[in-house]
């Protein structure tokens, strides 16, 4: 069965530090896609990344980075130099042929908190 | 246009009214979801809709009733609605449906239930 695992719950950084927000995920099909999703204070989930399965290279976009590593099973988020407009909770998903019914499978999310 | 518009942003209603919620998506999009958000917790999906035809219901009860009357519109029917359905329902759409497309979401409605 499918399964994100995001084992930080909360999250605490001051300004400017860097933070890495970790996601495990359990497949067992060979084509699967690993989401990324902020949700800040507003309510409404912003999409940040889609990876597939076959495409392994790190991806870098401004302030954010994602290390996607298959043999760990792991698709970890990097936010370097954090800002206050950081704060939210992530949302690492996964989609695979056998989500079935389920086309997003979440993981229970890290609420990060980015402190002046 | 990249958005997901969803009304009301916010709405009380007592367990014997019968209100509406309304999701408008512009960007083509042949896949709209309801999903339902309590406090700290992920979205439970509820419905999908694929090309205007439900295709998904998470055995939802019965007293939450899904429509989508063209490619555009999503709306979710409420009645006789119990207190423990007090939450966040978030709209979201996706190009077509299958496991590559991400899908954009609405901001949601928060909704409370007395």
């Amino acid at each position: 069965a499918q399964k994100v695992t995001q084992a930080q719950t909360e999250i605490s950084v001051v300004e400017k530090e860097d933070v890495t927000l970790d996601c495990v995920y359990e497949t067992r099909d060979t084509t699967y896609y690993l989401f990324w999703y902020k949700q800040p204070p507003s309510g409404e989930l912003v999409f940040l990344i889609r990876r597939n399965s076959f495409d392994e290279q790190n991806e870098i976009s401004g302030r954010y980075s994602w290390n996607f590593q298959k043999s760990t099973s792991s698709f970890n988020f990097t936010i370097t130099a954090s800002q206050v407009v950081d704060s939210a909770v992530y949302f690492c998903a996964l989609s695979d042929r056998n989500s079935g019914n389920t086309p997003l499978v979440f993981g229970k999310g890290t609420r990060l908190s980015v402190i002046a | 246009d990249t958005e997901v518009t969803q009304t009301p942003k916010h709405l009380v209603m007592g367990m014997t009214n019968k209100k509406s919620l309304k999701c408008e998506q512009h960007m083509g999009h042949r896949a709209m979801y309801w999903y339902k958000q309590k406090a700290k917790k992920p979205p439970e999906l509820m419905f999908v809709y694929s090309y205007e035809k439900l295709s998904i219901n998470e055995s939802v009860p019965s007293r939450f009733s899904p429509e989508c009357p063209n490619s555009s519109l999503l709306n979710l029917h409420l009645h006789a609605l119990q207190p423990e359905d007090s939450a966040l329902y978030l709209c979201a759409s996706s190009q077509i449906p299958g496991l590559a497309n991400e899908q954009f979401f609405g901001p949601g409605t928060r909704l409370t239930v007395l």
